[in-house]
């Protein structure tokens, strides 16, 4: 079983819509949560970190359920510049790593 | 502020070649990683330098070796490249909350 896991996508989504992803994740002694945007050939930027109590930015939401070990993304009135694989990542507390999910490929579509 | 950087930006090599990734951050952050992503992979440690003077290995260790220079500089080393390790290398420091902040990447093809 992967230690952090993620549906690949695509989503394909029309502009406007809201959508969701979702992350599980195995360790449940992970204290640390996070959302990051990658898009085609670039690196890594961190979008959100996920708190216990959830957390807004605009129109980004996540929530995290610690009893169930997942990691959840909500984009309302996407838009274009949306489109980009979006990584789930946990840390492991046994030492400074972080542990990376394979990513969601979101596309927007006009 | 520059962030995090690395050289070179796009690398080709023969097999057997070896080369060295630079990577320097200017955040002062203590932690620095070198990943690798392959394509429809997620990112795999490769080694990792919780602090200056000290190296460990990651995931995917075999055929590199690393050298943390000073608090700045994380290079990464591939003695005798091999086609898998065709792939973009991340470099990555580690700030405030476990947040790490990335390199542009380097893109290295091995024929």
């Amino acid at each position: 079983r992967k230690e952090v896991e993620q549906d690949p996508g695509p989503f394909n989504v029309p502009e406007g819509a809201t959508v969701a992803f979702n992350c599980t994740y195995s360790n449940s002694a992970s204290q640390s949560f996070f959302w990051y945007r990658q898009d085609c050939r670039k690196e890594p930027k961190l979008l959100m970190s996920v708190y216990s109590s959830g957390n807004e930015d605009g129109r980004f939401t996540a929530q995290l359920n610690r009893a169930s070990q997942y990691i959840s993304l909500l984009i309302r009135d996407s838009k274009l510049s949306d489109s980009a694989t979006y990584l789930c990542v946990v840390n492991d507390p046994s030492n400074y790593q972080l542990i990376w999910g394979a990513g969601t490929k979101l596309i927007i579509k006009p | 502020n520059a962030g995090v950087t690395q050289t070179p930006k796009f690398q080709v090599l023969k097999t057997g070649q070896s080369m060295t990734l630079q990577c320097a951050q200017d955040m002062n952050h203590n932690s620095m990683y070198w990943y690798r992503q392959d394509p429809g992979m997620g990112l795999r440690l490769i080694y990792y330098s919780a602090s200056e003077g000290t190296t460990d290995k990651g995931e995917v260790p075999n055929g590199y070796n690393v050298s943390r220079l000073n608090k700045r500089e994380f290079s990464l080393r591939l003695e005798s490249a091999a086609p898998s390790q065709t792939s973009v290398y991340f470099c990555a420091s580690r700030g405030a909350g476990d947040t790490q902040y990335f390199g542009p990447g380097t893109r290295l093809t091995v024929l």
